[in-house]
């Protein structure tokens, strides 16, 4: 089945340097990729998604990028914010199994003013 | 906004013990899941349901029981309660979002079998 490697496990930064979160993905035919934000306490929240036929996607001070030949995806937070600070997952999904989400690890991510 | 909640925030049992993890969601949405979350794994899916009396496997199902009795609500049965089950689960709903499918989680169920 799938496997989702997300890296790195921890990562600090200062406020408005940029963090880059990666995840990378076995399943070739996978067709969509989100990222989730997990505040303390708090369940996951959808930050983005992209389809396959997508290869770069920004929103909001986000960017997403996806190669599908090296079956990388990752997230790009430009100037972060100490609201930033939370832990944030990745998924995939294969097609015609939307619902079936596999996640990464996760990456706990501290933005220090 | 969404609304999914889940009963209760804590929950301590012991080895053996009956549990029953409760979920509801006020937004009529088809789907909903039961994941648990464990350091070093991310999230992983028990089961999920795709309407009332609907029941379907997710990739960690070992251990568990689940019912969906109605549209709004989803329950996760733990019969025989054991340590590895310690963990914090999360229940969700979603809809399809201009061709995505977007989930909407709960705050957690927080899950320790001693």
């Amino acid at each position: 089945g799938e496997q989702v490697e997300q890296r790195p496990p921890h990562l600090s930064v200062r406020e408005g340097d940029s963090a880059i979160i990666i995840c990378t993905y076995t399943d070739s035919a996978t067709a969509y990729f989100s990222w989730y934000k997990q505040e303390a306490g708090a369940g996951l929240q959808l930050l983005m998604s992209v389809l396959s036929n997508v290869d770069r996607k920004e929103e909001q001070g986000l960017t997403v990028l996806l190669n599908k030949k090296d079956k990388r995806l990752s997230l790009n937070l430009t100037a972060a914010h100490p609201g930033d600070s939370a832990v944030y997952f990745c998924a995939v999904s294969a097609p015609g199994s939307f619902n079936k989400l596999t996640f990464g690890a996760g990456t706990r991510l501290a933005v220090c003013p | 906004e969404a609304a999914v909640t889940q009963s209760p925030r804590n929950k301590v049992t012991v080895t053996g013990g009956n549990v029953t993890l409760s979920c509801r969601q006020t937004n009529s949405h088809n789907y909903m899941y039961w994941y648990r979350q464990d350091t070093g794994h991310g999230l992983r899916l028990i089961h999920y349901s795709y309407g009332a009396g609907n029941l379907q496997i997710g990739d960690v199902p070992d251990g568990y029981k689940a019912t969906r009795t109605t549209q709004e609500d989803f329950f996760l049965l733990l019969e025989l309660a054991s340590p590895s089950q310690t963990s914090l689960y999360f229940c969700a709903s979603s809809v399809r979002d201009r061709g995505n499918e977007r989930l909407f989680f709960g705050h957690g169920t927080k899950l320790s079998v001693l």
